[in-house]
């Protein structure tokens, strides 16, 4: 299958800075990719969705200021998590497909762990 | 709104014996159903789909999966289990554009024991 790459993999930052989390889709042209939270021992949570050069798609209760979502291109989407407090440690996970209107499979990253102290 | 319910949290089983993952879906029309498996530090990895046709899907590593409408259940088969195949398991409704939005489970923790 297609290959989705994210970095850090793990961040630890002081609360109250900023952090950057990079999606990469590596070997195909990632049309959608999708931002999702997972707590721990908890299931993947969708945060929101975002197509290629448009604004982001926020699911409800997602903060978009907080979580600032750029897609710029076709393999890349990073997801900034501005002013972190230890309440937004969680497991970051990106997720990203080729196409728009028919079924096509979401190819997923390996995860960044974010620990806000 | 739809929901996706796992009712196991974990599960063990010996290595060799089989498998059953239970899965429950609330939705008011029949959904694209998935099943992920997630192993430590590695993203999730698609084990087989639900759209239409066959109830009874065949998926990557021995895994099938089959659809009970009467039931809203799509639960997660395999005949023989390998050590290996201890993970995370998540059940995914696909709503929206042609299932693209998924709605995960809560996943069951699969532990295999020797």
């Amino acid at each position: 299958g297609a290959v989705v790459s994210q970095h850090p993999s793990r961040v630890i930052c002081k609360s109250g800075t900023s952090v950057k989390i990079e999606c990469r889709s590596l070997d195909f042209q990632a049309t959608t990719m999708f931002w999702y939270r997972q707590f721990p021992k908890q299931s993947l949570m969708l945060m929101a969705t975002s197509n290629e050069g448009s604004k982001a798609t926020y699911e409800q209760g997602v903060e978009k200021d907080k979580f600032l979502i750029n897609h710029a291109s076709l393999t890349l989407s990073t997801l900034t998590v501005t002013s972190a407090h230890p309440e937004d440690s969680s497991f970051y996970i990106c997720s990203a497909r080729p196409g728009t209107v028919t079924y096509n499979e979401q190819f997923f990253g390996p995860g960044t762990r974010l620990t806000v102290l | 709104a739809q929901s996706v319910t796992q009712p196991d949290i974990h599960i063990t089983v010996s290595e060799g014996a089989s498998l059953e993952l239970r899965c429950n879906y609330s939705y008011g029309a029949t959904p694209y159903l998935f099943w992920y498996v997630q192993s430590p530090g590695q993203g999730l990895q698609l084990l087989l789909k639900y759209f239409s046709g066959d109830t009874l899907v065949q998926g990557i590593k021995g895994f099938e999966a089959e659809f009970k409408r009467s039931q809203s259940s799509f639960n997660l088969r395999k005949p023989s289990v390998h050590w290996s195949d201890a993970a995370e398991y998540f059940c995914a409704v696909g709503l929206g554009n042609a299932g693209n939005m998924l709605t995960f489970g809560g996943g069951t923790r699969l532990m295999v024991k020797p």
